[in-house]
């Protein structure tokens, strides 16, 4: 049972590339979340979807899309990547409202 | 706005000292509470939750948390820290039928061996 897997681990990125990064969970959890974690400010919600075909966005979406075509699959689309968005991200799944599962995490560097 | 804070944002302790770290939300009707831990260089994970029952949970590795309905609290704590318990440690809350988590900005714990 891999849980939630994430790729890639780490990229660099020059500003105005874009990239998509991938995340699989194999809990058949209908909740999937983008978070992107910064020193000292904890998580921060880029996108969330309650199921397939149905995406929301959290507290931090500008520069960021998402879909999902299937349960298993949340990828995170960035267009043109800006320093701002160096970051490391994290995806995560749960059950309704119950325990979120984190998969490893993408550092991204953006120069 | 529903919020989590936690009060400390780093502490230091030596081994086999107690530990307790704060935790309030700001919400008045039903709310399911989570501690997570994230140790060095690793992702996050589930250290006990809080949905109902009991208001003293007991958690992974020692860790116990006790919710206080009229303090709007969740601390956590542990009877004596290991120099391995040293990680991030972040309070978050489902509040209502919110779909979104909402997190503490998490409190960094360093063990002195």
């Amino acid at each position: 049972n891999a849980g939630v897997t994430q790729t890639p681990k780490f990229r660099i990125l020059k500003i105005g590339q874009s990239m998509t990064l991938q995340c699989t969970q194999d809990m058949n959890h209908n909740y999937m979340y983008w978070y992107r974690q910064d020193p000292g400010m904890g998580l921060k919600l880029i996108y969330y979807s309650v199921g397939a075909g149905i995406t929301d966005k959290g507290e931090v979406p500008n520069g960021y899309n998402v879909s999902r075509s299937t349960t298993e699959d949340f990828p995170l689309r960035l267009e043109l990547a800006a320093p701002s968005q160096t970051s490391v991200y994290f995806c995560a799944s749960s059950r309704s409202q119950e325990t979120q599962y984190f998969g490893p995490g993408t550092r991204l560097l953006v120069l | 706005a529903q919020s989590v804070s936690q009060h400390n944002h780093h502490v230091i302790l030596s081994e086999a000292a107690s530990l307790e770290l704060g935790c309030n939300y700001s919400y008045g009707g039903t709310v399911n509470l989570f501690w997570y831990v994230q140790y060095p260089g690793q992702h996050l994970q589930l250290l006990l939750k809080y949905f109902s029952g009991d208001p003293l949970v007991k958690g992974i590795k020692g860790f116990e948390a006790e919710f206080i309905k009229s303090k709007f609290s969740f601390n956590l704590r542990k009877p004596s820290v290991q120099w391995s318990d040293t990680a991030e440690y972040f309070c978050a809350a489902h509040a209502g039928n919110n779909r979104k988590l909402i997190w503490g900005l998490g409190t960094s714990l360093g063990v002195n061996p």
